[in-house]
C-alpha cells in the first residue's frame, strides 16, 4: 500500500522557533509538495519539487523554505514560526511519468504558533 | 489558467438522501479530473478519477461523469451514510501540471 507519512500530526511552536516539517514517501515518485489548508483558503500550494535537490515556488512561499536532498524525503521549514503560520499542512506526492496520475497526501500536519 | 468551481456548502442530508456536489472546471484540452475526500482530521485521499471525455469514476458507490460539452464533474451518491461525512475536493490536472483543486465541499449526514 503506497504511503505519504508526515513526522506529526500535531505541532505547538513558539513565536520566532525555526521549525521543520518532514514528509516520506515510499512510491519511488518524482514529484512532490507542500500545501496549507486554511478555513476558507482551500488548499494552497507553498512549495514543490520535480527532482532531488529541485524546488519551486508555489502561489504562497513567503516565509517558507523546502529541501529535498533525498528523493523520499521533503521538508518544509518555517524560517522564524508566526501565528499567522498556524494552519495545516499537507505533504503530497505524485509520479511524473503519466498526466493522469493522481497525487497521494499525507495524514497532515496540525501546527499552532503561539 | 485552468480552475475549478464547486458548491461550498455546507450540505446537510439526512441518512440515506440522495447527494450531488456540483464541480465545474475551465482548462485548455483535455484535463484529468479528479475526487478527493478529507475525514475529520485526516489527510486527502482519492475518491474517484476520470481520465478523458465521457469516463465515469466509481468508488464506495459515488460516481462522477467526465463531461467535456458541460466542462463539469458533478460527484453523485444514491444514498449517502452518517460516515460520509467528510469535505469533498474537486480537481483536476493537465499534462503533468500540478493540481488545481476546488475550494472543497463539507457534507453533514445526519442519522
Amino acid at each position: 500500500d503506497v504511503k505519504v507519512t508526515q513526522s506529526s500530526r500535531y505541532l505547538v511552536k513558539r513565536t520566532g522557533e525555526k521549525v521543520f516539517l518532514e514528509c516520506v514517501q515510499d512510491m519511488d515518485h518524482e514529484n512532490m509538495f507542500w500545501y496549507r489548508q486554511d478555513p476558507g483558503l482551500g488548499l494552497r500550494l507553498i512549495y514543490f519539487s520535480y527532482d532531488v535537490k529541485m524546488k519551486e515556488k508555489g502561489d504562497i512561499p513567503e516565509g517558507y523554505s523546502v529541501s529535498r536532498e533525498k528523493k523520499e524525503r521533503f521538508s518544509l521549514i518555517l524560517e522564524s514560526a508566526s501565528t499567522n503560520q498556524t494552519s495545516m499542512y499537507l505533504c503530497a506526492s505524485r509520479t511524473r511519468v503519466d498526466r493522469n496520475t493522481e497525487a497521494f497526501f499525507g495524514q497532515g500536519t496540525r501546527l499552532t504558533v503561539v | 489558467g485552468n480552475s475549478v468551481t464547486q458548491m461550498e456548502g455546507p450540505v446537510t442530508l439526512s441518512e440515506e438522501a440522495f447527494l450531488t456536489i456540483n464541480c465545474t472546471y475551465t482548462a485548455t484540452g483535455y484535463p484529468s479530473l479528479f475526487w478527493y475526500v478529507q475525514y475529520p482530521g485526516e489527510g486527502l485521499q482519492l475518491l474517484l478519477k476520470a481520465t478523458k471525455a465521457d469516463d465515469k469514476g466509481s468508488n464506495k458507490g459515488f460516481e462522477a461523469t467526465y463531461r467535456k460539452e458541460t466542462t463539469s464533474f458533478h460527484l453523485e451518491k444514491g444514498s449517502v451514510q452518517v460516515s460520509d461525512s467528510a469535505v469533498y475536493f474537486c480537481a483536476l490536472t493537465h499534462y503533468g501540471q500540478n493540481f488545481v483543486f476546488g475550494p472543497g465541499t463539507r457534507l453533514s449526514v445526519l442519522p
